[in-house]
């Protein structure tokens, strides 16, 4: 099983800053099968990024995201306080696996 | 638009059996697998099962292989999860999910509580 690791725990930012979120997979992902999605308080999990750097629709700009093999990035620009909630990485590759999640607090 | 609907949760006691429904609407529902996945309260998230498009082919993670069924009626745009043998450490949110690999849409989510 491919474990994702995620970090930081937490990140408590401002508006307008960026954040940088970071996922580990314990072996490979192939073929870009990792996902990014964003959980508010109370919501559903929406899926932002797919094949590690395809915005989903309706997703703006400000989402993008890259890496390779093991390690992989999420980045938010120019924070807005809609963006808080827990980030989730997720692969693909070798059966369906979960990282742990980041909350992100833009106040 | 693409609505997916979770219903069929609620209290169960340790054993017992309780059986999802997902209904899908705003897309070709057989063109798609669809996927189960669950959150622990104030948890991560777990994939739980995934289905083909025409149903021929199901998987699970061993924590429910056994335990748990998914089936799909593509006449009534309707996914189902069986769960036989419930167990405390299922109690989650269920939710369903369009895709069998990333997941573009996802319902509200259905709360399944197992307690006695």
């Amino acid at each position: 099983e491919i474990v994702l690791t995620q970090s930081p725990g937490t990140l408590s930012l401002s508006p307008g800053e960026r954040a940088t979120l970071s996922c580990w997979a314990s072996q490979t992902v192939t073929r870009s099968q990792l996902a990014w999605y964003q959980q508010r308080p109370g919501q559903a999990p929406r899926l932002i990024i797919h094949g590690v750097s395809n915005r989903a629709t309706g997703i703006p700009d400000r989402f993008s995201a890259s890496g390779s093999g093991t390690d992989f990035t999420l980045s938010i620009s120019r924070l807005e306080p809609e963006d808080s909630a827990v980030y989730f990485c997720h692969q693909y590759s070798s059966s369906f696996t979960f990282g742990p999640g980041t909350k992100v607090d833009v106040k | 638009d693409v609505y997916l609907l979770e219903s069929g949760g609620g209290l169960v006691r340790p054993g017992g059996s309780l059986r999802l429904s997902c209904a899908a609407s705003g897309f070709s529902f057989s063109t798609y697998a669809m996927t189960w996945v669950r959150q622990a309260p104030g948890k991560g998230l777990e994939w739980v099962s995934v289905i083909s498009g025409s149903g021929d082919r199901a998987y699970y993670p061993d924590s429910v292989k056994g335990r748990f069924t998914i089936s799909r009626d593509n006449s009534k745009n309707t996914v189902y999860l069986e769960m036989y043998s419930l167990r405390a450490e299922d109690t989650a949110v269920y939710y369903c999910a369009k895709g069998g690999s990333y997941y573009d849409y996802w319902g509200p989510g259905s709360l399944v509580s197992v307690s006695s």
